[in-house]
């Protein structure tokens, strides 16, 4: 049973303007999330994380933001640049032992 | 030049031969991950080792296994009794809350 889901495999946005990228978990117990970015053929890349106890982290054009009532995440990127362009994946850390992916969205930002 | 390296980053092998990927950092990070990336699928986890001579099963580690005798180094053998091997491989280690990835290697069995 998947606990972290990235229910939109993909999406467009044209330069400039905002991306929204959204996470759902199942697991009240997960109080860490991360983002990372991820270009074919290599490695996923650290983006950026939150705790539980935030609702908001920011870090230069991106921002993320948890609710916890609704065990739900976004990745805010503003404004979107071409290099951009990559699939984006969610994590959650409840046990300290192990992360739980989500499938991942793929971004595609149009010049 | 700290990092976490996969070698190599393509590897082919004939079907029912065992095959090992290499993974090695000097991040001198305690915790290492391998996981595997199939198109469309999120990275699941196969085993992941907390220190040195200590590792744990993964979701998913029935045809794989592991050894960690060295703090820097995290082998993972695909063996013959792995189904479905080829895919794209990850290994990860672990600083604080946040894991690091290596570069990964494309398994493909013929």
């Amino acid at each position: 049973d998947q606990q972290v889901k990235q229910n939109s495999p993909s999406l467009s946005v044209q330069e400039g303007r905002i991306s929204i990228l959204n996470c759902d978990y199942t697991n009240s117990m997960f109080d860490y999330f991360l983002w990372y970015k991820k270009y074919p053929a290599e490695g996923p890349t650290f983006l950026i994380s939150i705790s539980s106890i935030k609702d908001k982290n920011e870090d230069g054009r991106f921002t993320v933001f948890l609710n916890k009532s609704a065990k739900h995440l976004s990745l805010h990127i503003v404004p979107s640049q071409p290099g951009d362009s990559a699939v984006y994946f969610c994590a959650a850390d409840g046990t300290g032992n192990q992360f739980y992916f989500g499938t991942g969205t793929s971004l595609t930002v149009i010049p | 030049d700290g990092g976490i390296t996969q070698s190599p980053k393509y590897l082919f092998r004939k079907e029912g031969q065992n095959v090992t990927l290499s993974c090695e950092q000097n991040l001198n990070h305690d915790a290492m991950y391998w996981y595997r990336q199939d198109p469309g699928q999120g990275l699941r986890l196969i085993y992941y080792s907390q220190i040195v001579n200590d590792f744990q099963k993964g979701d998913i580690a029935e045809g794989y296994s592991v050894s960690r005798e060295k703090k820097e180094s995290f082998p993972l053998t695909v063996t013959s009794a792995q189904k479905n091997p080829t895919a794209f491989y990850l290994c990860a280690s672990k600083w604080a809350d946040t894991q690091y990835f290596g570069p990964g290697t494309r398994l493909t069995v013929l």
